[in-house]
């Protein structure tokens, strides 16, 4: 059966640092791929979207990669901040098919 | 726009009671999603409707769960009878194919069955 994983641990980085986060998927195919951020008590909110023809999307601080070979996609955020920490959701799609499948998270915690 | 609405934002009720859950979409989003979050399972995929139409349901737990979406802004999530195991955070997403596929959720209905 498919399967999403991402670290379950929380990630503690210093502030300025890079935070890297790691989303892996088995027996799946998917055309693309999308990253959410989710604060307690709140509704996850959409950061980015990859597809499977491109290798890396950027945004301000932000950059994924999607590696279909490794069935892997990266989360990168640059100079990290305090207000970065959050848990950040990864969830690939399928072509054609509106509904995502989420992976449980991982929480970040930036120090100041 | 203000956004997805869901209410209630909480609800305590006891077992076996019937529990209803509101969800208004974003104008305009034709597609609309019901998900669960638990600690142990995570965010899971209960139902989603695109132009009003029930799509996919396998991840309706049972019976007891059912959904509508009589209209482009409204959809309800019904529990009857509610057991305690329902206990979680319902969420409400809407996405527009236009805008493309990311989707927009809503602040979420907290039950606790008891």
């Amino acid at each position: 059966s498919q399967k999403i994983e991402q670290n379950s641990e929380a990630l503690n980085i210093q502030e300025g640092k890079t935070a890297t986060l790691t989303c892996n998927y088995t027996n799946y195919s998917p055309a693309y791929l999308q990253w959410y951020r989710q604060d307690p008590g709140r509704g996850p909110v959409f950061l980015l979207l990859i597809r499977e023809n491109e290798k890396e999307k950027r945004k301000e601080r932000l950059k994924v990669t999607f590696d279909t070979t490794l069935k892997q996609s990266l989360f990168h955020i640059t100079a990290s901040q305090p207000a970065d920490s959050a848990t950040y959701l990864c969830a690939p799609g399928r072509a054609g098919r509106r509904a995502l499948t989420f992976g449980s998270g991982t929480r970040l915690q930036v120090q100041p | 726009d203000a956004g997805v609405i869901q209410s209630p934002r909480h609800e305590v009720t006891e077992m076996g009671q019937e529990v209803t859950l509101r969800c208004k979409p974003i104008s305009g989003h034709n597609s609309l999603f019901w998900y669960r979050q638990t600690m142990m399972r995570g965010l899971e995929l209960l139902i989603y409707f695109n132009n009003n139409v029930p799509i996919d349901d396998s991840g309706m737990p049972e019976d007891r769960f059912s959904a509508k979406m009589p209209n482009a802004s409204f959809s309800t999530l019904k529990i009857q009878p509610s057991e305690p195991r329902d206990s979680a955070v319902y969420f409400c997403a809407s996405s527009s194919e236009r805008q493309g596929n990311e989707q927009y959720f809503g602040p979420g209905t907290r039950l606790t069955v008891t």
